[in-house]
Formats: structure tokens, C-alpha cells, sequence
């Protein structure tokens, strides 16, 4: 097991277009994360899937912003109508039980011109 | 807004020497963890202390957790200049909740 991955590395996108977002999480982890990280700044908690249940969601979750995860295995995350101010790295996490440590992937890094 | 809040900012040494880094959160927990996080890269586990736990060790980590002052404390004993990173404490709160809340970090500095 490679950990948690994630693609692309890098996006560079126009204003306007939409991006998606892929995360493989460790095999075995029924539990995964989304965040979001500015310079500067911790993580900022996107949205939480157990399985192929979202069972929250950050009110930064704009309704530009949808998370899946179809088959409780890896995740996508999509941006509609990409903004300036969504450029950040987005960050995947999984971990096996509740309250444990999480394993993150190496991010995405969003820039929007 | 981020529960956790890491305190230095910022925090320069020399190498061999200890850092502290110090944590403080507004609603009780079950438990604080401690993470690592490279210039642009992911984060890396350090340490996870529960809420009935005041002290825990790994290697040269030394992490306390004091429940009544909602307060946690980070310490690097004999610093490396591969200690240079990112420390952030994450709390995970007891409201039923799932998400794992960051704060915003101490940037060490280690100077060999």
C-alpha cells in the first residue's frame, strides 16, 4: 500500500471552468477527509465520507463544490465555476476508525487565473 | 473559524536545541493530535494523546495535555535541521461531529 494518493498534483485552471479532483485513500480506510489549506493556514475541513456515506459537510462547501465517493473506495472532489479565491490546495485524508489518525495525501495545488 | 490556535507563529533555533510549540482549544475533546507538514507538501502523523492522557512520548516528541486549560504542548528535544517544518495540533471535539479541526501553526526554523 502507497498511501493515501492523489491527483492531478498541480491544476492550473481559467476563471469560470469547472475541476475535478481525484483521492485514493489507504485500502482499508472505510473513512475519508477534504480539506483545504491557504498559505499560511492549517486545513480547513471540506467534507467527511464513511463508505459512501457524506455524513458532513462544511458550510465551505459552497454549492459550487460537490464531493462523491461511489463506491466507498476513492473520491472526487468537483469545483463548477472555478473563482480566484478557490485557489488553495485541497487535501485528501482517510483513516480506519473514528478519532485516529489520519494519512494524508501530498495535495492538489488549485491556481485560478 | 479554526479551534485549534498553535502559539509561537513562529519559532527559530538552533540545532540541539528544544522546541516547544503550545496549542489551546475552546471545547472539550477526545482526543489532540499533533502534525508535521513539509513546505508544500502533505501532513504527517506525530502524536495522538486522548483526553484522559496528560503526557506521551515518541522518540524525541514529548506531548502534554492539560483538559482544564484547554491547552496542549509540542516538545522537539535535540532539534534537527530536518525538523524544519510545519507543527499543527488538531482537536477532534466530543459533539458528535466527524471533523478533525487544524489550527493555524507554528513554522519552525532549525539552523544547523
Amino acid at each position: 500500500d502507497t498511501g493515501v494518493s492523489q491527483d492531478p498534483r498541480h491544476k492550473i485552471t481559467k476563471r469560470g471552468q469547472n475541476v475535478t479532483f481525484r483521492c485514493d485513500p489507504i485500502s482499508e480506510h472505510n473513512r475519508l477527509y477534504w480539506y483545504r489549506q491557504t498559505l499560511g493556514q492549517g486545513p480547513e475541513f471540506l467534507t467527511y465520507f464513511q463508505n459512501e456515506a457524506q455524513l458532513e459537510k462544511s458550510r465551505l462547501l459552497s454549492d459550487r463544490f460537490s464531493a462523491e465517493r461511489p463506491k466507498g473506495s476513492f473520491s472526487t472532489l468537483e469545483i463548477q465555476r472555478t473563482e480566484q479565491g478557490d485557489s488553495a490546495m485541497y487535501l485528501c485524508a482517510s483513516s480506519l476508525e473514528r478519532w485516529t489518525e489520519a494519512f494524508f495525501g501530498q495535495g492538489t495545488r488549485l491556481t485560478v487565473v | 473559524s479554526q479551534q485549534g490556535e498553535e502559539d509561537p507563529q513562529a519559532l527559530s533555533i538552533q540545532e540541539g536545541e528544544n522546541a516547544t510549540m503550545n496549542c489551546s482549544y475552546k471545547t472539550s475533546i477526545n482526543n489532540l493530535q499533533w502534525y508535521r507538514q513539509n513546505s508544500g507538501r502533505g501532513l504527517v502523523h506525530l502524536i495522538l494523546i486522548r483526553s484522559n492522557e496528560r503526557e506521551k512520548h515518541s522518540g524525541r516528541l514529548r506531548v502534554t495535555l492539560d483538559t482544564s486549560k484547554k491547552s496542549s504542548s509540542l516538545l522537539i528535544t535535540a532539534s534537527r535541521a530536518a525538523d524544519t517544518a510545519s507543527y499543527f495540533c488538531a482537536t477532534d471535539g466530543d459533539t458528535g461531529g466527524f471533523k478533525t479541526i487544524f489550527g493555524a501553526g507554528t513554522r519552525l526554523f532549525v539552523k544547523a
